[in-house]
């Protein structure tokens, strides 16, 4: 079963409105997790890495008052889409890693977001 | 700059063997990692390999050699349902991710 849970799965809002999208470890703690953007046939961006309980991280050209991330407790983090414009519409993931040797990398569902 | 190259595009037959390859460049090594990624799905976790050698997992293996700076996920007995992208992500010293383009793979009955 899934053990790193993303919701929603498809989220449909209009231009300059806000999305938040969750992501949950469901059966291990995680101190840092990740958030990608996947284009349609392009590989995964890495966006951003979530820190439980200071600020994430962000790649270069990210921007941050645009991509709020909060990782509030061990298990969940969450990304905020502001001011949403028709090209933030992507599929977003995150991704965390399980394990004390850090070998396991699990993704969420993923979340397909069309800014209409 | 860090690089990861794997093949765009295979095509096999169902029931056949298929061998994607995947090079890399990166500042440091810690661990490579094998996706599997259907159209429209999240990627999901295949292999992980940071010691030379072959790893198998039933109809899937993945083989490191790191001096070459070279990988390959081996499929065997292919199912159509094995139809996806093939994702190869080397982890650097920072222990980020870095991903390579993905090998969409095609199989034929």
């Amino acid at each position: 079963g899934a053990v790193v849970s993303q919701h929603p799965s498809r989220v449909i809002c209009k231009s300059g409105t806000s999305v938040k999208i969750e992501c949950r470890s469901l059966d291990f703690q995680a101190t840092t997790m990740f958030w990608y953007r996947q284009f349609p046939k392009q590989s995964l961006m890495l966006m951003a890495t979530s820190n439980e309980g200071s600020k994430a991280t962000y790649e270069q050209g990210v921007e941050k008052d645009k991509f709020l991330i909060n990782h509030a407790s061990l298990t969940l983090s969450t990304l905020t889409v502001t001011s949403a414009h028709p090209e933030d519409s992507s599929f977003y993931i995150c991704s965390a890693f399980r394990g004390t040797m850090n070998t396991e990398a699990f993704f969420g569902q993923g979340t397909r977001l069309t800014v209409v | 700059g860090q690089n990861i190259d794997q093949p765009t595009e295979m095509t096999a037959t169902e029931g056949a063997i298929v061998q994607i390859n995947c090079t890399y460049q990166t500042s440091g090594f810690n661990g490579l990692f094998w996706y599997q990624q259907h159209a429209g799905e999240a990627p999901t976790f295949l292999s992980y390999n940071v010691l030379d050698g072959l790893e198998e997992k039933g109809r899937f293996s993945s083989f490191l050699s790191r001096s070459k700076g070279y990988s390959y996920l081996l499929l065997k007995e292919l199912q159509m349902k094995d139809s996806a992208s093939y994702l190869c992500a080397v982890r650097d010293s920072n222990y980020q991710l870095i991903w390579g383009a993905g090998t969409k793979l095609i199989i034929k009955p």
